[in-house]
């Protein structure tokens, strides 16, 4: 069975550009989640999405924005790029809410987003 | 709130040593635990788990068993490799939360020597 796929793999964008981090999650899991691995915070929680509604939001600024598609895929979008906007991007996938066990995560290798 | 302590390392041991990485846990609704482990350039993925106190969970040598009495969730193993040399994570999901996310430590950077 495949697992969680995210593209690209690497990502150079430009301050002040608009970047787009792509997930398709493992067959069967509705829910989404994408996280934050900057060097030295650790891992934040960005946003989580199921059956393509954003469910919960992390403490980050309205320029991190994404969707989820009917085949339950999701795109990250990050506006306006920062230098500290540098990290690893990480979507994990699960069962959706109700299903058991909804609570377990599978990750993605990441996206590795370098702004200069 | 919710949150993970894990005791951040980094961690230098010789081939075949015992291994013990320290989480503790706050949970305002009922706990599932887990870790994972990130090998250099990659992404996480699940080691271990357990959904109620007094579980243990166990994968690829490695042990950790919840304890409710100490909120606790330590991980260990009786001999590691060189192999094991990785990132650890301990997370924490809250069963029942709306909030659906995953709760980390900070990550033990785990070298092992031959």
């Amino acid at each position: 069975e495949a697992g969680v796929t995210q593209s690209p793999t690497h990502l150079i964008k430009t301050r002040g550009q608009q970047a787009t981090l792509r997930c398709s999650p493992i067959s069967g899991h509705t829910s989404v989640y994408w996280y934050q691995q900057a060097l030295g915070l650790g891992l934040q929680f960005l946003l989580w999405y199921d059956e393509g509604e954003e469910r919960n939001r992390g403490n980050f600024p309205p320029r991190f924005s994404g969707r989820q598609f009917p085949n339950y895929s999701s795109e990250l979008n990050v506006n306006a790029l920062e230098l500290e906007d540098s990290a690893l991007y990480l979507c994990a996938s699960s069962l959706g809410p109700g299903q058991e066990p909804f609570y377990e995560q599978y990750f993605g290798p990441g996206t590795r987003l370098t702004v200069t | 709130g919710d949150s993970v302590t894990q005791m951040e390392g980094p961690v230098t041991l010789s081939e075949e040593a015992f291994l013990t990485i320290n989480c503790t846990y706050t949970a305002t609704g009922y706990p599932s635990l887990f870790w994972y482990v990130q090998y250099p350039g990659e992404g996480l993925q699940l080691l271990l788990k357990a959904t109620k106190a007094d579980d243990k969970g166990s994968n690829k040598g490695f042990e950790a068993t919840y304890r409710k009495e100490t909120t606790s969730f330590h991980l260990e193993k009786g001999s590691v490799q060189v192999s094991d040399s990785a990132v650890y994570f301990c997370a924490l999901s809250v069963r029942g939360s709306t909030l659906g996310r995953l709760y980390f430590g900070r990550g033990t950077q785990l070298t092992v020597w031959p």
